[in-house]
């Protein structure tokens, strides 16, 4: 099973701060790397699908990068309602699924 | 519109079989690209992704649950079942059903979700 790693796995910021996330896969996945942001109570919102394609509504100020085994996701001035937690997912092991294990973004 | 939503029992005792039911719109899963995905998210802790039926009916489970978990689907009143046999309180968990899309880069993703229903395994 390909196991993804996320780090850090929580990270205090502020407000205007530029803030990366790194996901790491145990095998190569090509650009199959998905990013998810959730809210406490709320399900995961998709932000970013194939590594780097950004999803209609989501603000210009996240972005995705990497290929392979080593991906990031940055959020440029962060906003107030960017604190939250964010997932990775690999849909390249199409038999398999896997998320990684969450980065808590919180208020510093 | 798509919509998902989850339903089921809030409580399970232990060894008892749990039985959920995605109810979904806006959507036909028998459109080529469309897949129905369970995934669930114990408290405080991270999402783990649980099995996923394609439009072509092909199923496919998380390997370390596969023997407890089957998904199906009830086309006509547009639902996705999952069971799960014998649970155990470590299944407590907030259940969520996702649609993915596989984009035409050949990639997919769960563009929609459910709001997710909460499941305790308790004596």
């Amino acid at each position: 099973d390909i196991q993804m790693t996320q780090s850090p796995s929580s990270l205090s910021a502020s407000v205007g701060d530029s803030v990366t996330i790194t996901c790491r896969a145990s095998q190569s996945i090509g650009n199959s790397l998905n990013w998810y942001q959730q809210k406490p109570g709320q399900a995961p919102k998709p932000l970013i699908y194939a590594a780097s394609s950004l999803l209609s509504g989501v603000p210009l100020r996240f972005s995705g990068g990497g290929s392979g085994t080593d991906f990031t996701l940055t959020i440029s001035s962060l906003e107030p309602e960017d604190f939250a937690t964010y997932y990775c997912q690999q849909t390249y092991s199409v038999s398999m699924y896997t998320f990684g294990q969450g980065t808590h973004l919180e208020v510093k | 519109q798509v919509t998902l939503k989850e339903s089921g029992p809030a409580l399970v005792r232990p060894t008892e079989t749990l039985t959920l039911t995605c109810t979904f719109s806006g959507f036909s899963l028998r459109r080529g690209g469309v897949s129905v995905n369970w995934i669930r998210q114990p408290p405080g802790k991270a999402l783990e992704w649980l099995a996923r039926i394609d439009w072509d009916g092909v199923e496919f489970y998380n390997r370390s649950l596969m023997a407890r978990l089957t998904i199906s689907e009830d086309p006509p009143n547009n639902q996705v079942l999952l069971k799960m046999t014998y649970v155990d309180p470590v299944d407590t968990a907030t259940y969520f059903c996702a649609r993915e899309l596989v984009t035409t880069s050949g990639t997919g993703y769960f563009d929609s979700w459910g709001l997710g229903t909460l499941v305790t395994v308790s004596s």
